[in-house]
């Protein structure tokens, strides 16, 4: 079945280092990949989407790429702040019929 | 700016009872869906909707049931709450499938059933 993985423990980093966190996959063809924020009590929010022919994407601080042969997204943020803290959710679609399959997310904590 | 709103952000219910959740988008967006999300679980899809009256079930229907009689508004229900499903609800919509399926969240239902 399809499986995606983040990191279920929290990364904590320092402020002004780049955080850099992961996403796996397995049993799944993606056309393209989306990360989402999380703020604690509120809705994912929409950041980047990656397609499979994409190997890097960038958004300000944001980087994302997409290696579809290790099955792997990288999401990276470079100088964080604290205000970057916040939970990070990966999303692989087409799932058939407009649907996304989510992660569980990997929480980040960026300390002064 | 996209919207999309949820009836309550906080909900106590008792065992047995019918529940209402209420999702609105004014984006006029085809599709909409509803998830919960638990932890260590993530986000687990209940139902999706492609258009108005129409409904498919997600990886986890058992309990509920949807209805979209007007395009920008998805309802959830819960024919007879249970205990286990206490937990937070997010309804979603995104725009006819351009390749990218990106979707717009509620800010979320936390539902407690007693």
């Amino acid at each position: 079945s399809q499986k995606i993985e983040q990191n279920s423990e929290a990364l904590n980093i320092q402020e002004g280092k780049t955080a850099t966190l992961t996403c796996n996959y397995t049993n799944y063809s993606p056309a393209y990949l989306q990360w989402y924020r999380q703020d604690p009590g509120r809705g994912p929010v929409f950041l980047l989407l990656i397609r499979e022919n994409e190997k890097e994407k960038r958004k300000e601080r944001l980087k994302v790429t997409f290696d579809t042969t290790l099955k792997q997204s990288l999401f990276h943020i470079t100088a964080s702040q604290p205000a970057d803290s916040a939970t990070y959710l990966c999303a692989l679609g087409p799932g058939g019929g407009n649907k996304l399959t989510f992660g569980t997310g990997t929480q980040l904590k960026v300390e002064l | 700016d996209v919207k999309v709103t949820q009836s309550s952000r906080y909900l106590v219910k008792r065992t047995g009872e019918k529940v209402f959740l209420e999702c609105v988008q004014d984006m006029d967006h085809e599709n909409m869906f509803w998830y919960r999300q638990d932890p260590g679980l993530g986000l687990r899809l209940i139902y999706f909707s492609y258009d108005v009256k129409m409904k498919e079930k997600g990886d986890i229907p058992e309990g509920y049931s949807v209805s979209r009689e007007k395009k920008e508004r998805f309802s959830l229900i819960l024919e007879s709450a249970s205990t286990n499903q206490t937990s937070m609800y997010l309804c979603a919509s995104s725009p006819p499938t351009q390749h990218t399926d990106t979707q717009y969240f509620g800010p979320g239902t936390r539902l407690t059933v007693l």
